[in-house]
């Protein structure tokens, strides 16, 4: 079983709709998480932390369910240039972290 | 900010040539670095913890002597693609663990690799 996985989609949205999907993790020692955002042939950049009590950064709003062991993501109002692929990323007690394999979302005009 | 620099970002080569990567972290001392393998729709893979001072740490499944990490100073680690087929052909990213703030790890642009 792979330690994190994503719907890999993708998810194809007009700009202005809301677009949510997940991921679940393996180990239920992970420490720390993250939405990583990576566009085509580039390195991944973070998109923002995901705290245990949820957090939201402008159209972007992050959970954590730890019990079942799932974080998921939603984005609202879509832009155009939120087309990406978000990474789910879960972090042990180590430096060492886990990727999923990413969600791909294209926004249409 | 911290900052990490990756060279070169694309290389094509023939088979058999041996490739050098070079991660280097600017602004601060990383004595970890990590390196990643991404094959196309796939997620980013651990290959090695690179370990300044001593050995490199490699990931099951992960050919030491295929590939070569050097890690000899604080701001600086290399990874060696020796003798590359065509399979090695990949994205190559390394990156160095961040203590402060949110981000856990700071990424190099990355390294297309593509053997012909």
């Amino acid at each position: 079983r792979k330690e994190v996985e994503q719907d890999p989609g993708p998810f194809n949205v007009p700009e202005g709709a809301t677009v949510a999907f997940n991921c679940t993790y393996s180990n239920s020692a992970s420490q720390s998480f993250f939405w990583y955002r990576q566009d085509c042939r580039k390195e991944p950049k973070l998109l923002m932390s995901v705290y245990s009590s949820g957090n939201e950064d402008g159209r972007f709003t992050a959970q954590l369910n730890r019990a079942s062991q799932y974080i998921s993501l939603l984005i609202r109002d879509s832009k155009l240039s939120d087309s990406a692929t978000y990474l789910c990323v879960v972090k042990g007690n180590d430096y060492k972290l886990s990727f999923g394999a990413g969600t791909t979302v294209t926004v249409r005009a | 900010g911290a900052v990490v620099s990756q060279h070169p970002s694309w290389v094509i080569c023939k088979s058999g040539t041996s490739v050098k990567i070079e991660c280097r972290s600017l602004d601060f001392q990383a004595t970890t670095m990590f390196w990643y393998r991404q094959f196309p729709k796939q997620s980013l893979m651990l290959m090695a913890t690179s370990n300044e001072g001593s050995k490199a740490t490699y990931e099951q499944g992960v050919e030491k002597d295929k590939f070569l990490i050097n890690h000899a100073s604080l701001t600086l680690s290399t990874l060696t693609v020796t003798s590359a087929h065509p399979e090695d052909s990949s994205f190559y990213i390394c990156s160095a663990p961040w203590a402060q703030g949110d981000q856990p790890q700071h990424f190099g642009d990355g390294t297309r690799l593509s053997i012909l």
